[in-house]
Parts: C-alpha cells; sequence; structure tokens
C-alpha cells in the first residue's frame, strides 16, 4: 500500500524556469491538497481538490497551478519559478467527510530556486 | 480569521521528564482539532483527532485533550524516540477537509 507518493524528492531550478511536482495516491481519497512548509511559517495551503474537475484555491495560490483530471493525481505545477518559491512541498489526502483518519502525507518535495 | 499558536516553539526534556505541549485556537466553528508528528525530512504523521470539549484520546506515552480554546499533548515519561515536530491543526465547519496547521513544536528528548 504506497500511500501517497510525491516526485522528485529534490529539485534545484533557475529562477524564471517551469516543473511539474507530482502527487498519487492509491486509497481512493476525494479530497486532495498542497502544502508548502517554510521555517518559522509552518504549513500553509497552496491548493487544493474535493474531486475530479474540481480544484480551489488556499492561503498562498500565487504562482501555481492545479488541476485533477482523475482520483489518484494531483500535479503542482509552477509557471516561471522564483526564489520566494523555495520550500519544502507535501501533498495531503483524506476520505471526505475527512471523519477520523486527517489527512495521510507524502514526504515532501525539497526545492530550491536560484 | 483561524488561528492557530503553538507553544512553546521548542522543548527540551530529560527521558522520562513528563510535560505538555499547548495548542490554542480561534476558529468560527470547530470541526476537529488534529495532531500530527513530523520527523526530520518526512511527511507529518497522524496521531490523533478530537471534537469536543472534553474530549481525552491516547496512544502510548501521549495523550490528547481538549477544551474549547486549547488542546494539550500529554508526554508522559518521553523517550529519545519520541524527538520530533508535533503540529496541531484545526478544521472549521463548513470548510470541507481544509485544515489549518500551528507552527509546530520542536521536542527533543535527552537520554
Amino acid at each position: 500500500n504506497a500511500g501517497v507518493t510525491q516526485t522528485p524528492k529534490f529539485q534545484v531550478l533557475k529562477t524564471g524556469q517551469s516543473m511539474t511536482l507530482q502527487c498519487a495516491q492509491d486509497m481512493n481519497h476525494e479530497y486532495m491538497s498542497w502544502y508548502r512548509q517554510d521555517p518559522g511559517m509552518g504549513l500553509r495551503l497552496i491548493h487544493y481538490s474535493v474531486g475530479a474537475g474540481i480544484t480551489d484555491q488556499g492561503e498562498v495560490p500565487n504562482g501555481y497551478n492545479v488541476s485533477r483530471s482523475t482520483t489518484e493525481d494531483f500535479p503542482l505545477r509552477l509557471l516561471s519559478a522564483a526564489p520566494s518559491q523555495t520550500s519544502v512541498y507535501f501533498c495531503a489526502s483524506s476520505r471526505l467527510p475527512q471523519g477520523n483518519y486527517g489527512y495521510t502525507f507524502g514526504s515532501g518535495t525539497r526545492l530550491t530556486v536560484v | 480569521e483561524d488561528q492557530v499558536t503553538q507553544s512553546p516553539e521548542a522543548l527540551r526534556l530529560q527521558e522520562g521528564e513528563s510535560s505538555s505541549l499547548n495548542c490554542s485556537y480561534t476558529v468560527s466553528g470547530l470541526r476537529g482539532l488534529f495532531w500530527y508528528r513530523q520527523d526530520p525530512g518526512k511527511g507529518p504523521e497522524f496521531l490523533f483527532t478530537l471534537y469536543s470539549a472534553g474530549e481525552e484520546k491516547e496512544k502510548e506515552r501521549l495523550k490528547a485533550t481538549l477544551t474549547k480554546k486549547e488542546s494539550f499533548l500529554h508526554i508522559t515519561a518521553p523517550k529519545p524516540e519520541d524527538s520530533a515536530t508535533y503540529l496541531c491543526a484545526v478544521g472549521v465547519t463548513g470548510a470541507n477537509s481544509k485544515l489549518t496547521f500551528g507552527k509546530g513544536i520542536t521536542l527533543s528528548v535527552r537520554p
């Protein structure tokens, strides 16, 4: 049982480059979300989805795009990378309604923009 | 605006020295309060969900409690393997599964 799989684990980008962070889950969870984690800031919500074809913005959506064409996958796209997007990115999923189980998180992608 | 504040930011304990971590919250309507553990270089791992004031949950050396304004994570006789960052998050009614996280408390337990 893989849970939530994120790729890549590490990435270095140059300012202005674009890339896609991949997230896949095999638990048939309806809800999926992307957070970024920065020192002293905690986890902040970027975008989330409550099902295939449905996405919405979180607290810090600027500079990021998402789409959800299947239940399993929820990629995060950086359109034009900036140094301020240097962070650790986590994908998380859960059932709807959430119940007692909280989120299942991936292991994270550490992104450095130079 | 929903807010979650965790204190202290960091805590160093001697093995066997019991203590408590605090999570205070301000939300329009609490759907649930969640505790997670995060080890360095890994994603957060779910520990507990609490729904109403007075509720308590336990797991090994950890016990989580909830009041109308705050939650405590009590650690009894901690061991070095309990060293981690502990995250608190709140879910708000009407907000689907969105969670708002605190900044976390880094716990170090010395042998």
